[in-house]
């Protein structure tokens, strides 16, 4: 069956790298996702990318994907206090296949 | 262009009563996903509705139903609630795919908590 875990918590200062990891075990993720929630708050995704990428990068954002070791790590760039949320892993099979999620990684950034 | 939207969003029952819960989807958006978040837990996937029928369910009992309407809106009822159901429900919409591949980007709302006592 699918499995995506996490670390549940990251502490970081201002102004550092974040580097939040997550391992899944389903060998038929098309997709990996990473999604934002802050509280009291829906899920907002942050970024996606195919299984045939090794990484991808959006502005303060890289993803890497190791689909060998089935690895995906979301780096951060210059963390923010408005960084601070739970960071959400997820993956899924492509198309209307569900979306499994982990448990999430607390991010907390201290000024 | 409007989000998901969700209601209520706090409600408080007792065991065994029934609860429905609404979910409006995004504009464009013709999939509907529901989700469970226990607290400090990720979420975890209830069922699907695409073109009014179920596409797609998790590991839930059958207490836990839903609908799909017409204008892509849709509900999620549970029957004979028990402590257990306390969470937080997510509705998420998502695109129209081409053919059964891509990217499933979810939209969520953000939810209707609730308390079964």
């Amino acid at each position: 069956g699918e499995d995506v875990e996490q670390s549940l918590f990251l502490s970081v200062r201002e102004g550092d790298s974040s580097v939040i990891n997550c391992t899944y075990t389903d060998s038929s993720s098309t997709y990996l996702y990473w999604y934002k929630q802050e509280p009291g708050a829906g899920l907002q995704l942050l970024t996606y990318i195919f299984s045939n990428m090794d990484m991808k990068q959006d502005q303060r954002l890289t993803v890497l994907l190791n689909k060998k070791d089935k690895h995906l790590s979301l780096r951060i760039a210059d963390t923010q206090t408005g960084d601070s949320a739970i960071y959400f892993c997820a993956e899924s099979s492509g198309g209307y296949q569900k979306v499994t999620f982990g448990t999430g990684t607390k991010l907390q950034v201290i000024p | 262009e409007t989000g998901v939207t969700q209601s209520p969003t706090h409600l408080i029952k007792t065991r065994g009563q029934q609860v429905t819960l609404r979910c409006s989807s995004q504009s464009g958006h013709n999939t509907v996903s529901w989700y469970q978040q226990a607290l400090g837990q990720g979420p975890q996937f209830i069922f699907q509705y695409y073109r009014e029928e179920e596409n797609g369910r998790g590991n839930f009992p059958p207490r836990f139903s839903g609908l799909q309407f017409p204008n892509y809106s849709s509900e999620l009822n549970v029957n004979a609630l028990e402590l257990d159901d306390s969470a937080l429900y997510l509705c998420a919409s998502s695109l129209p795919l081409a053919g059964n591949s891509g990217a499933n980007v979810l939209t969520f709302g953000a939810g209707s908590r609730l308390t079964v006592l």
